[in-house]
C-alpha cells in the first residue's frame, strides 16, 4: 500500500498570500487530520476529517481552514500568510481511532 | 500540569541500551504512542501501548508503562546509528498530544 502522500514538499510565499496544501491518505483510510511542526512551539493539531466533515479543531486562528474530499483526500488553506507561519506542517491518515500514520510534510516558509 | 514532558537529548555509544522517558497527562488515555523523526522527514509511528498494558516489546524495542505515575518508556536494545533520530511520545485525547520531543545521538 502507498502511504500517505503530501504535495507540495515545499513552498515559498511571502506576507500576505495564501496557500493550499494537498494531502492523499492510504488507501481505505478515512480520517485526515492536520498537524503544524515549528521549533518553537513543537507539534500541534490543527484539525481533523473523517467522511468529508470536521470532526475535530485545534486552537487556531481562523485563516487555518481545511476541507475533505468525497476521495478522502484532504486540503488545508492559510490565507493572509504570517511569518510565524513558517513551519511543517504535517498529515496523518488513520483507519481506526488507534493508529495515524504520517506523511512526509510541508515545509512551507514564508518570507 | 497540561504538557507531554520529555528530556531533550540522550547520548548513547552504538551497541548501547537507549532508554527515552515520557511524562503524560491523562489518566484515562487509552493509547501512548512513540514516533521517530529523521532530519527532514515525517513521524514513523514505532509502536504504541494500550493503556491496560505494563509493557509491549517488538524487536529492539520495548516500552514500559507505568499508569500510577502516568511514565512511559521506551527501550531501543542494541542502538545503532541508524536510530539518530528525534522520537516523540504522544497520547491520545481526540487528537495526538506530542511532547517536545527526544533528540537521540548515536556515537559509533
Amino acid at each position: 500500500k502507498a502511504g500517505v502522500t503530501q504535495t507540495p514538499r515545499y513552498l515559498i510565499k511571502t506576507r500576505g498570500q495564501q496557500v493550499t496544501l494537498s494531502c492523499s491518505p492510504i488507501s481505505g483510510h478515512r480520517s485526515v487530520s492536520w498537524y503544524q511542526q515549528t521549533p518553537g512551539q513543537g507539534l500541534q493539531f490543527l484539525f481533523e476529517y473523517f467522511s468529508e466533515t470536521q470532526r475535530n479543531k485545534g486552537n487556531f486562528p481562523g485563516r487555518f481552514s481545511g476541507r475533505q474530499f468525497s476521495n478522502s483526500r484532504s486540503e488545508m488553506n492559510v490565507s493572509t500568510l504570517e511569518l510565524g507561519d513558517s513551519a511543517l506542517y504535517l498529515c496523518a491518515s488513520s483507519s481506526s481511532y488507534n493508529e495515524q500514520f504520517f506523511g512526509p510534510g510541508t515545509r512551507l516558509t514564508v518570507l | 500540569g497540561e504538557d507531554v514532558e520529555q528530556s531533550l537529548f540522550l547520548s548513547v555509544r552504538e551497541g548501547d541500551s537507549s532508554v527515552i522517558n515520557c511524562t503524560y497527562t491523562d489518566s484515562s488515555s487509552t493509547y501512548l504512542y512513540w514516533y521517530k523523526q529523521e532530519p527532514g522527514a515525517g513521524l514513523q509511528l514505532l509502536t504504541y501501548i494500550f493503556s491496560n498494558m505494563d509493557m509491549k516489546q517488538d524487536q529492539r524495542l520495548t516500552v514500559l508503562l507505568n499508569k500510577k505515575d502516568k511514565h512511559l518508556s521506551l527501550r531501543i536494545a542494541d542502538t545503532q546509528t541508524g536510530d539518530s533520530a528525534i522520537y516523540f511520545c504522544a497520547e491520545i485525547r481526540g487528537k495526538l498530544i506530542f511532547g517536545q520531543g527526544t533528540e537521540l545521538s548515536v556515537k559509533p
